[in-house]
C-alpha cells in the first residue's frame, strides 16, 4: 500500500517568514494530494489539494507543488501569521484506493 | 463548517462499557470514513462505508464495528472499552467511493474512558 512520509515533525518560524513542509509518497499511481490543517482539538480542515495533472497550485498565501518524478509534494505558506499555527497533514491517494493515506503531521508554530 | 455533523461532542464512560458515535455526512455525499486520533498522534483510518456498504477496513479492532444506514448517516460502535480507546474520533464524508476525492471532516467526538 501507499506510504506517506512527512517532514519536519515540528517547525517554528517568525511571523512574516515562509514555511515549507515536505511529503514523499511511495506509490507512483497516486494522483491526489490534499493538505489538511488541524488546530488544537478541532477537525482537520482541507486547505488545498493538487492532482497529478498539474505541478503547482496556489490559493492566496498557500501553495502546493508536486514533483511526480521524485514522488514528493510540498506545502508552502508565505507571510506566515500567528493563526497559521496548527498541525498540518499531507495525504495521498489514487483512483481505486478506498482511503487517504496520511502523513504523520507537522506542528507549525508562528512566533509573533 | 464542513457540513458533516457528529454527536455527541464529548463522551465519558468506564472501561468495559459500550458506546455509539454518530455521523451525518454532507448533503450529497455517499461515503463515510471513520478515523481515530489519539493524543498528539496522526489520523488512523478505521473503516469506510459507501452508500450503505462497507468498502474498506483499516486498523479497526474487532471490538469496534460500524454501519451506514439508508439515510446515509453512520454509527461507530465501540465495545468492551479500554483506557487506550480514549481518543478523538472523526468521521469524514466524500462524494465518491474512491479515496482520491475530497474528504470533509466532522467536528469529532472526544471519548474518554476512565
Amino acid at each position: 500500500g501507499e506510504n506517506v512520509e512527512q517532514h519536519p515533525s515540528t517547525l517554528s518560524v517568525q511571523e512574516g517568514d515562509s514555511a515549507v513542509i515536505k511529503c514523499t509518497y511511495s506509490d507512483s499511481a497516486s494522483n491526489y494530494f490534499p493538505w489538511y490543517k488541524q488546530e488544537l482539538g478541532k477537525r482537520p480542515q482541507l486547505i488545498i489539494d493538487i492532482r497529478s495533472n498539474v505541478g503547482e497550485k496556489k490559493d492566496q498565501r498557500i501553495a502546493v507543488t508536486l514533483n511526480k518524478t521524485a514522488k514528493h509534494f510540498s506545502l508552502h505558506i508565505t507571510e506566515t501569521q500567528p493563526e497559521d499555527s496548527a498541525v498540518y497533514f499531507c495525504a495521498a491517494s489514487k483512483a481505486g484506493a478506498n482511503n487517504l493515506f496520511f502523513g504523520t503531521g507537522t506542528r507549525l508554530t508562528v512566533i509573533p | 463548517d464542513s457540513g458533516v455533523t457528529q454527536t455527541p461532542k464529548h463522551l465519558i464512560t468506564a472501561t468495559g462499557q459500550r458506546v455509539t458515535l454518530r455521523c451525518s455526512p454532507r448533503s450529497g455525499d455517499l461515503s463515510v470514513y471513520w478515523y481515530q486520533q489519539s493524543l498528539d498522534q496522526g489520523l488512523q483510518f478505521l473503516i469506510q462505508y459507501y452508500n450503505g456498504e462497507e468498502r474498506a477496513k483499516g486498523n479497526i479492532l474487532e471490538r469496534f464495528s460500524a454501519q451506514q444506514f439508508p439515510d446515509l448517516h453512520s454509527e461507530l460502535n465501540l465495545s468492551s472499552l479500554e483506557l487506550g480507546d480514549s481518543a478523538l474520533y472523526f468521521c469524514a464524508s466524500s462524494v465518491a467511493a474512491s479515496g482520491n476525492y475530497e474528504q470533509y471532516f466532522g467536528p469529532g467526538t472526544r471519548l474518554t474512558v476512565t
